[in-house]
């Protein structure tokens, strides 16, 4: 069975701060995916990224960046000098075959 | 380009009574998968489909029917609502059934059952 714990619940951070979203998962499969999705105060699923297990590359993209270790089982997600338009709920998902296990999602509140 | 499109946005219905969610995609796309998200829960998957008359549960069926005669709807039914259904549902569709496949989600269904 597959597992992802995202382990804060909620993180409140000061505009231009840099916030760091941790993703922990479980599976037994050798190949996978992790995703990450933002669900903006409007309600929308929005796709961010998808890393295969096979690429261990960091991945920056503008303020974001993603950090996948897999000795530590873990997708964490970084946001640098964080803007309010950042304040979202993000979930990690994991998808071993067709269908993916989200975690419970951190709720990322970014203040002016 | 409608993308994936759900039905109603907004229902209100009472406990007993049946209701049916729809959803539709235009990109003729295979897989079809509904979720529910609640808080404390995050999305967790009811029912998904790999092709037209293909369906299978997923975590949390108990409730819930879906069927898949045409490729591009999924229809997710409750046939006596109760007040634990009471969650936003999500349509979702992708283009196979590779693990890697990036997953297109509809806009979702806020249900509130009395």
């Amino acid at each position: 069975a597959q597992k992802v714990t995202q382990a804060q619940t909620e993180i409140s951070v000061v505009e231009k701060e840099d916030v760091t979203l941790d993703c922990v998962y479980e599976t037994r499969d050798t190949t996978y995916y992790l995703f990450w999705y933002k669900q903006p105060p409007s309600g929308e699923l929005v796709f961010l990224i998808r890393r295969n297990s096979f690429d261990e590359q960091n991945e920056i993209s503008g303020r974001y960046s993603w950090n996948f270790q897999k000795s530590t089982s873990s997708f964490n997600f970084t946001i640098t000098a964080s803007q309010v338009v950042d304040s979202a709920v993000y979930f990690c998902a994991l998808s071993v075959y067709s269908t993916l296990t989200f975690g419970k999602g951190t709720m990322l509140l970014v203040s002016p | 380009d409608a993308g994936i499109t759900q039905s109603p946005r907004y229902k209100i219905t009472e406990t007993g009574r049946q209701v049916t969610l729809m959803c539709h995609q235009t990109w003729s796309h295979s897989y079809m998968f509904w979720y529910r998200q609640d808080l404390g829960h995050g999305l967790r998957l009811i029912y998904y489909s790999a092709a037209a008359d293909i369906t299978d549960k997923g975590e949390v069926p108990d409730g819930y029917v879906v069927s898949r005669s045409k490729t591009e709807n999924f229809p997710l039914t409750l046939e006596s609502a109760t007040r634990s259904q009471t969650s936003v549902y999500f349509c979702a569709s992708s283009e196979s059934e590779q693990a890697g496949n990036e997953q297109f989600f509809g806009p979702g269904t806020r249900l509130t059952v009395l």
